[in-house]
């Protein structure tokens, strides 16, 4: 167990919907990384938050966006949904935004019908 | 951006070094490599990181060369368990993307 937490686990939903996915990084950790995974694919790296900002920025699609909150949970939302989006999303924390590991999230399960 | 270059698939005998190359020839002066690995779905798992220097810990051990080209990682005695696919990441310098590769499919064999 990672100590990252992402809900839900799968979600099933039809194209042009928007969907939220939501991530909980592990105590202490102030960054928060978002990547997508298609099937059989590599991890594409989609956007980074620091402390509540925008840290940087990956090959993330303009009806993909999210955000970091005070508490530090970050919230993945999806929208217009395509069949192409069904993929798996993962979250991923660590403790700055330097020079550290990454622990990630059992992931989301997303499939668009 | 940052690039990684890595053998798609390898094959190794279970008690046997396992030695999975990544050819990251793009990689600025003060990035690092991580390495981390995957199994099956599950989220990727950070095995090791480094910068110029050998490093090894309980996991595995990573040899980069001088020119900070290319870089090996190395599973001292594979074990069943360490079937997976293995990613070799940079961090693209201007971006600040984490760049990864496609991985390798390390199959360990009994």
């Amino acid at each position: 167990d990672s100590g990252v937490t992402q809900t839900p686990k799968h979600l099933i939903t039809a194209t042009g919907q928007r969907v939220t996915l939501r991530c909980s990084p592990r105590s202490g950790d102030l960054s928060v990384y978002w990547y997508q995974q298609s099937l059989d694919q590599g991890l594409q790296f989609l956007i980074q938050y620091y402390n509540g900002e925008e840290r940087a920025k990956g090959n993330i699609l303009e009806r993909f966006s999210a955000q970091q909150f005070p508490d530090l949970h970050s919230e993945l939302n999806l929208s217009s949904l395509e069949l192409g989006d069904s993929a798996l999303y993962f979250c991923a924390s660590s403790r700055t935004t330097l020079y550290n590991e990454q622990f990630f999230g059992p992931g989301t399960r997303l499939t668009v019908l | 951006d940052a690039k990684t270059t890595q053998p798609p698939s390898m094959d190794c005998a279970e008690g046997r070094a396992a030695n999975l190359p990544c050819n990251h020839s793009t990689i600025s002066g003060n990035e690092y490599v991580y390495w981390y690995r995957q199994i099956h779905s599950q989220g990727p798992q950070y095995i090791i990181h480094g910068l110029k220097n050998n490093e090894t810990n309980e996991m595995a051990s990573l040899i980069i060369t001088e020119d900070r080209k290319s870089s090996t990682l190395i599973l001292p005695h594979a074990t069943l368990r360490d079937t997976a696919v293995y990613y070799c990441i940079v961090r693209d310098s201007g971006t600040y993307k984490y760049i990864f590769g496609t991985g390798t499919r390390l199959k360990v064999l009994a």
